[in-house]
């Protein structure tokens, strides 16, 4: 039973748009989340989290939306650059549960030039 | 500069060979962590640790194990290894105070064949 889904696999945008990835989460224990970006052959880099007491965190072309009420979140890449073609994982942690990430299956984005 | 890194990078096993995948930070972090990456899984927790001679069973642990014997280094093992632990492996750290960000290591591509 996945408990953090990315129901999109993958997401092709152009150069200069915004990508929206999605994450949703069933554990309504979740208090922090998490993205993650990963080139091929190379271990995930963190991106962006946010805490369950906001609602928005943003930094640079990077902004990450929460829903606590849809359990839902999403990144917003604002303009999306070639640079930015990877996979991006979701995660997601509960202090109860000591803190231990629970990530999402990944969505390949590509943008095209 | 710190960092964490994993060896080997790429080995091929034989079914029924026990197999070692190193994991060494410099951070000095306590908490260290395996995931396993597959395609439509995402990362899945194998094993963890929050401290010397302190481990616990992740998701999949089935068929490893993890020793913790100093803070920079949880070595996992594969038992005997099977045709299904073909995967990516992470190794990944955090501070036990800094919050719920962990950083990751390159990877390390095991083939049991």
């Amino acid at each position: 039973d996945q408990q953090v889904k990315q129901n999109s696999p993958s997401l092709s945008v152009q150069e200069g748009r915004i990508s929206i990835l999605n994450c949703d989460y069933t554990n309504s224990m979740f208090d922090y989340f998490l993205w993650y970006k990963k080139y091929p052959a190379e271990g995930p880099t963190f991106l962006i989290s946010i805490s369950s007491i906001k609602d928005k965190n943003e930094d640079g072309r990077f902004t990450v939306f929460l829903n606590k009420s849809a359990k839902h979140l999403s990144l917003h890449i604002v303009p999306s650059q070639p640079g930015d073609s990877a996979v991006y994982f979701c995660a997601a942690s509960a202090r109860e549960y000591g803190n231990k990430l629970v990530f999402g299956a990944g969505t390949i984005l590509r943008v095209k030039s | 500069d710190a960092e964490i890194t994993q060896s080997p990078r790429h080995k091929i096993t034989e079914t029924g060979r026990q197999v070692t995948l190193a994991c060494h930070q410099t951070w000095n972090h306590n908490n260290m962590f395996w995931y396993r990456q597959d395609l439509g899984h995402g990362l899945r927790l194998i094993h963890y640790s929050y401290g010397v001679q302190d481990t616990n069973k992740g998701e999949v642990s089935d068929g490893y194990s993890v020793s913790r014997s100093n803070t920079e280094d949880l070595p996992l093992t594969l038992e005997s290894a099977a045709s299904s632990q073909t995967s990516v492996y992470f190794c990944a750290s955090s501070e036990s105070s800094s919050g719920n960000t962990i950083y990751f290591g390159e990877g390390s591509w095991l083939t049991v064949v």
